[in-house]
């Protein structure tokens, strides 16, 4: 069955560095692929998601994450990031190739931008 | 825009009470979503529906139930709450199946819900 690891619970970072959070998952089959952020007690948001072409996602706020398949892995960065991104952010995928599909969620990772 | 509204925002429960989570949305989707999200583990599915007079279960649908009489509003009853549904509920919607067509799930704030 299809899992999802954020490699990381909490990534301290100070404002302007930039930053990487890293998110793998186990099966290699067609996937769809997300990344969502909560910020302090509001809803998720979705930051940007890979369904298929450009390995290369752009997303909102400046962020952007690489689909490598061979890898299994989609990993989010921003090169300069600032107080307002502190925030738990989310990993999902799907796996499409079959039609009993769920969104598998990871356990999330805790930026925290500190001045 | 208000997008997805969910009440109440936090409440407090005795073990055996029930309670109706509230949500509506005013984008025109059709399919909505309700999940938890519990401390250490990454959101579960309880149910969800494709549109008006439709829900399924999803992988914790075991002490809930829910309703959709309208396109705007999914309420999530919980009966005979019990501390293991202690959580946060988050109502979500999409315009289309996310599952099926990746579409953007969108979220409301959440319900703090605690069972004692």
């Amino acid at each position: 069955a299809q899992s999802v690891t954020q490699l990381d619970s909490q990534v301290p970072v100070f404002e302007e560095a930039p930053v990487e959070l890293r998110c793998n998952y186990s099966s290699s089959v067609s996937v769809y692929l997300f990344w969502y952020v909560q910020y302090p007690n509001q809803g998720l948001q979705l930051l940007l998601k890979y369904l298929s072409g450009s390995t290369l996602v752009k997303g909102i706020n400046g962020f952007e994450a690489e689909f490598n398949k061979s890898q299994t892995s989609f990993h989010l960065r921003k090169p300069s990031v600032h107080i307002s991104d502190t925030a738990e952010y989310f990993c999902a995928v799907i796996d499409i190739a079959g039609n009993n599909r769920k969104l598998i969620w990871g356990l999330g990772t805790s930026l925290a931008v500190n001045p | 825009n208000a997008g997805v509204t969910q009440t109440p925002k936090f409440r407090i429960l005795k073990i055996g009470q029930s309670m109706t989570l509230q949500c509506t949305q005013d984008m025109n989707h059709n399919y909505m979503y309700w999940y938890r999200q519990d401390p250490g583990m990454g959101l579960k599915l309880i149910y969800y529906s494709v549109g008006a007079g439709i829900t399924d279960k999803g992988e914790v649908p075991n002490g809930y139930n829910v309703s959709r009489s309208t396109t705007e509003d999914f309420p999530l009853r919980l009966e005979l709450a019990a501390p293991s549904q202690t959580s946060v509920y988050f109502c979500a919607s999409s315009f289309q199946g996310a599952y099926h067509s990746g579409n953007t799930i969108y979220f409301g704030e959440g319900s703090w819900l605690t069972v004692v």
